[in-house]
């Protein structure tokens, strides 16, 4: 069975502090894909990144970074001078098989304060 | 582009009613998604679209969830006899082809079941 888990429910830091929102998955295929989502307080889920299994490749966006392991079935998130914007609640997402259903974890609730 | 449209934002029922969700997905995206998210929780898949068929419903929790796509283009969610159970915020999303596509949400539709 697939299952992502996210262990931190919620999360407060002051601007600018860097912080890693953390994601562990299971999974028992071999090709899949790893997302992450954002959700602020207006509802809407952004996408935010796509990761396939085979590209452990870290990647850098801006002040975004995400560290995926195969080795540890993790695909941590970064936020490097963490701003007020960032605030909002943080999916990570596991999809594979034939109709690639995203299977989402429980979020992590960021809170940014000034 | 437009993005993901749903309708309505909010929808208010009482128990025992019908109610019809709407998704109108991104133009030129073959596959759509329906997914529905309780309070506190990561978003749960319920249906999968390629075209006009449903491909996969294994996420429907009983049968007085339907949903359709007539035209494989809008689809609308549907739910008989609905009960307080129901009540959470229905997401659509769509993606361009199939298995190695990133879905792209819309902004949900808010259901309250009285």
């Amino acid at each position: 069975a697939q299952k992502v888990t996210q262990a931190q429910t919620e999360i407060s830091v002051v601007e600018k502090e860097d912080v890693t929102l953390d994601c562990v998955y299971e999974t028992r295929d071999t090709t899949y894909y790893l997302f992450w989502y954002k959700q602020p307080p207006s509802g809407e889920l952004v996408f935010l990144i796509r990761r396939n299994s085979f590209d452990e490749q870290n990647e850098i966006s801006g002040r975004y970074s995400w560290n995926f392991q195969k080795s540890t079935s993790s695909f941590n998130f970064t936020i490097t001078a963490s701003q007020v914007v960032d605030s909002a609640v943080y999916f990570c997402a596991l999809s594979g098989g034939a109709t690639n259903k995203l299977i989402f974890g429980t979020g992590t609730l960021l809170a940014v304060q000034p | 582009g437009a993005g993901v449209s749903q309708t309505p934002s909010n929808k208010v029922t009482e128990k025992g009613k019908y109610v019809e969700l709407r998704c109108d997905p991104i133009s030129g995206h073959t596959a759509l998604y329906w997914y529905r998210q309780s309070l506190g929780q990561g978003p749960e898949f319920l249906i999968y679209f390629q075209g006009t068929g449903a491909a996969d419903d294994s996420g429907l929790p009983n049968d007085r969830f339907f949903a359709v796509r007539p035209e494989g283009s809008v689809s609308t969610l549907k739910i008989q006899r609905t009960e307080r159970g129901d009540s959470a915020v229905y997401l659509c999303a769509s993606s361009l082809r199939l298995s190695t596509d990133t879905q792209y949400f819309g902004p949900g539709t808010r259901l309250t079941v009285l």
